[in-house]
């Protein structure tokens, strides 16, 4: 069974661009969660995806969006880029996204340098 | 507020010793707990997992001990290998989510010295 992808693997933004990431789950997978990683923050949770709708969010601000399509395929949004946001974005996928009951597995990332 | 900690951000082990790696959690409301290991530039790939109604669970070379009263938990790798040599996360997942959110330790960077 093929594994999370993500696309591009690499991208390169300057300031005040917005920029799409995107993710394909594992098959039969419903749930998409995605993950940001830096050097100084660790891997932070961003939001989650489940049939479309978002299920939950994490402490990030606005300009980070994103929507799951009827495949499960989901999309991650940023918008007017900031030098911060600099960071490898992870895409992991389960099969309900029943925190305590499933295991995630994460894509390769998507790593975005804003200059 | 840091839910999850990994204290030691390095580990350096000679091959063939045992690594552990230690995790600390301050939710109660944590119920399952897994492992994932990094190599840079990669996704981290998951290792091991525990449910908070087991005090041990093993795969392999790889166990998990979990000591609820403590809020700690351990991966016991052994024996250690030089393909072990990644940074290793703890991640944590509660019955008040019912979401796919994990709460991550910082990590700990595993060195295996052959």
């Amino acid at each position: 069974k093929a594994g999370v992808t993500q696309t591009p693997r690499y991208l390169i933004k300057t300031r005040g661009q917005q920029v799409t990431l995107s993710c394909s789950p594992i098959s039969g997978h419903r749930s998409v969660s995605w993950y940001q990683q830096t050097p100084g923050q660790g891997l932070q949770f961003l939001f989650e995806y489940f049939s479309e709708t978002q299920r939950n969010k994490g402490n990030f601000p606005g300009r980070f969006s994103g929507r799951q399509f009827s495949n499960s395929r989901s999309e991650m949004n940023v918008s007017t880029l900031e030098l911060g946001d600099s960071a490898l974005y992870l895409c992991a996928s389960s099969l309900r996204g029943q925190g305590s009951l499933e295991t995630q597995y994460f894509g390769p990332g998507t790593r975005l340098l804003v200059l | 507020d840091q839910q999850v900690k990994q204290n030691s951000p390095s580990l350096s082990v000679q091959e063939g010793r045992i690594s552990i790696l230690n995790c600390d959690y301050t939710n109660s409301m944590f119920d399952y707990f897994l492992w994932y290991k990094k190599y840079p530039a990669e996704g981290p790939t998951f290792l091991i997992s525990i449910s908070s109604i087991k005090d041990k669970n093993e795969d392999g070379r790889f166990t998990v001990f979990l000591n609820k009263s403590a809020k700690h938990l351990s991966l016991h790798i052994v024996p250690s290998q030089p393909g072990d040599s990644a940074v290793y996360f703890c991640a944590a997942s509660g019955r008040s989510s019912n979401t796919g959110k994990l709460i991550f330790g910082q990590g700990t960077t595993l060195q295996v010295k052959p």
